[in-house]
């Protein structure tokens, strides 16, 4: 399984503001993806990232708020943009394995907007 | 479309106790796979399996045990003589198998694990 990292493990952040989010992952790896996880919630999936073309967004989850980067097959950032306290979750990425089509996952990343 | 339901939102026992988390699904693909993964307080997801729609199988792993059965659509979890390091919530995922292999998780189930 793939050795994932998330910076910042955990940030505050004033309303209005952004944050950027980097996964870094210890292999090559084509798809990768964010998530979001509201306090006791589920794990939504805001967007898939591959190397080379556009993240591909779910419903409700729109480039502009959510700006993604995939410069390349070990790693990606997640910008969350002009933020509000709604968006106070757990933000994790993961990798896809080729192999064995399991996603493997970052520690995530703790957000509280205040 | 597909769902994951986890009807048991908490379920709480003593340990040494077996305890089954639920998992039903719904989908139209004929080949497809199932997921169960654990997040303890610590908030990291740790995958725990993975099977495949067309292997119904029943799988041990130690202390952990899973039953799938296609024709109920159930992916169902238990585990023998629960530990209070067995606290954690449970998620079951679906995820197509081309394409974009999109999870779709379910709810979850938080198990509390009593001394």
């Amino acid at each position: 399984s793939a050795v994932i990292s998330q910076k910042p493990s955990r940030d505050i952040c004033q309303r209005g503001t952004s944050l950027t989010i980097q996964c870094q992952v210890d292999s090559q790896v084509t798809m990768m993806f964010w998530y979001r996880q509201q306090p006791g919630q589920s794990l939504t999936l805001i967007a898939t990232a591959n190397q080379g073309s556009e993240a591909t967004y779910e419903s409700g989850f729109v480039i502009d708020k959510f700006p993604i980067s995939r410069p390349n097959l070990t790693f990606s950032t997640l910008t969350v943009s002009n933020m509000s306290p709604e968006d106070s979750s757990i933000y994790l990425c993961s990798v896809l394995s080729a192999s064995s089509y399991e996603q493997y996952f970052g520690p995530g990343t703790r957000l509280t907007v205040t | 479309a597909q769902k994951v339901t986890q009807a048991q939102t908490e379920i709480s026992v003593v340990e040494k106790e077996d305890v089954t988390l639920d998992c039903v699904y719904e989908t139209r693909d004929t080949t497809y796979y199932l997921f169960w993964y654990k997040q303890p307080p610590s908030g990291e997801l740790v995958f725990l399996i993975r099977r495949n729609s067309f292997d119904e199988q029943n799988e041990i792993s130690g202390r952990y045990s899973w039953n799938f059965q296609k024709s109920t659509s159930s992916f169902n979890f238990t585990i023998t003589a629960s530990q209070v390091v067995d606290s954690a919530v449970y998620f079951c995922a679906l995820s197509e198998t081309s394409g974009t292999y999109k999870y779709i998780f379910g709810t979850g189930t938080r198990l509390k694990v009593l001394a």
